[in-house]
């Protein structure tokens, strides 16, 4: 079984500074990891993911991620906000090697002040 | 860069009555995927189907849902007799291998009233 806490209903950050959202997972198999992002009034777009192979992965509109098996945690980051940014974010994680469903976090809302 | 289309993008409903929800996954897709959205909450697992079969489903996806791939394009949920419960968006999603990340569709957003 796996489940994902992310900590933080809400973020907030000033244009251009570093975004942080904190995710943790729980699996009882080698996890693969996603983080989608969500605008208003739209559908899931998938920002990165990982499955095998190198810790440290890089997504769409400069995003990353880093796999902390020790840590059981994929935390999203970005080193410069922009007011774009803002959505609803999510993590989600699979269990490796099966066309097993996804299960989601209850998702955190970026907020980007001026 | 190919898409998964659904339709209609919202639909109002009366409780009881039954409702589709169409899909469209990515042409050349094995697998596929129904998931929900209650407002304000986070996104929950439906039902997965492949090789014109359901593989796994919730507890969510009681006897008054089902789905079908009635021609071997489009991707069908329905819904027998709506409560008012089942007002959400709901997302359909596909993935060229059970082992590998999902497209997903925009959402249909279903209210009943």
């Amino acid at each position: 079984a796996q489940s994902v806490t992310q900590l933080g209903s809400h973020v907030s950050v000033s244009e251009g500074a570093l975004v942080l959202l904190r995710c943790n997972y729980s699996s009882s198999v080698p996890p693969y990891l996603f983080w989608y992002v969500q605008y208003p009034n739209q559908g899931l777009q998938l920002l990165l993911k990982y499955t095998t192979g190198a810790t440290l992965v890089k997504g769409i509109n400069g995003f990353e991620a880093e796999f902390k098996k020790s840590e059981t945690s994929f935390h999203l980051t970005k080193p410069s906000a922009h007011m774009s940014d803002a959505a609803e974010y999510f993590c989600a994680v699979r269990g490796a090697g099966t066309a097993s469903k996804l299960t989601f976090g209850t998702g955190t809302r970026l907020q980007v002040t001026l | 860069e190919p898409e998964v289309t659904q339709t209609p993008s919202h639909q109002v409903t009366q409780m009881g009555q039954e409702v589709i929800l169409r899909c469209v996954p990515i042409s050349n897709h094995l697998y596929f995927y129904w998931y929900r959205q209650i407002l304000g909450q986070k996104v929950e697992f439906l039902v997965s189907f492949y090789n014109n079969e359901i593989s796994e489903k919730s507890e969510i996806f009681d006897d008054q849902f089902s789905v079908e791939r009635p021609d071997g394009s489009n991707f069908t949920l329905k819904i027998r007799s709506t409560k008012l419960e089942d007002s959400a968006m709901y997302f359909c999603a596909s993935s060229p291998t059970g082992d590998y990340g999902y497209t997903f569709g925009s959402g249909t957003r279903l209210t009943v009233v």
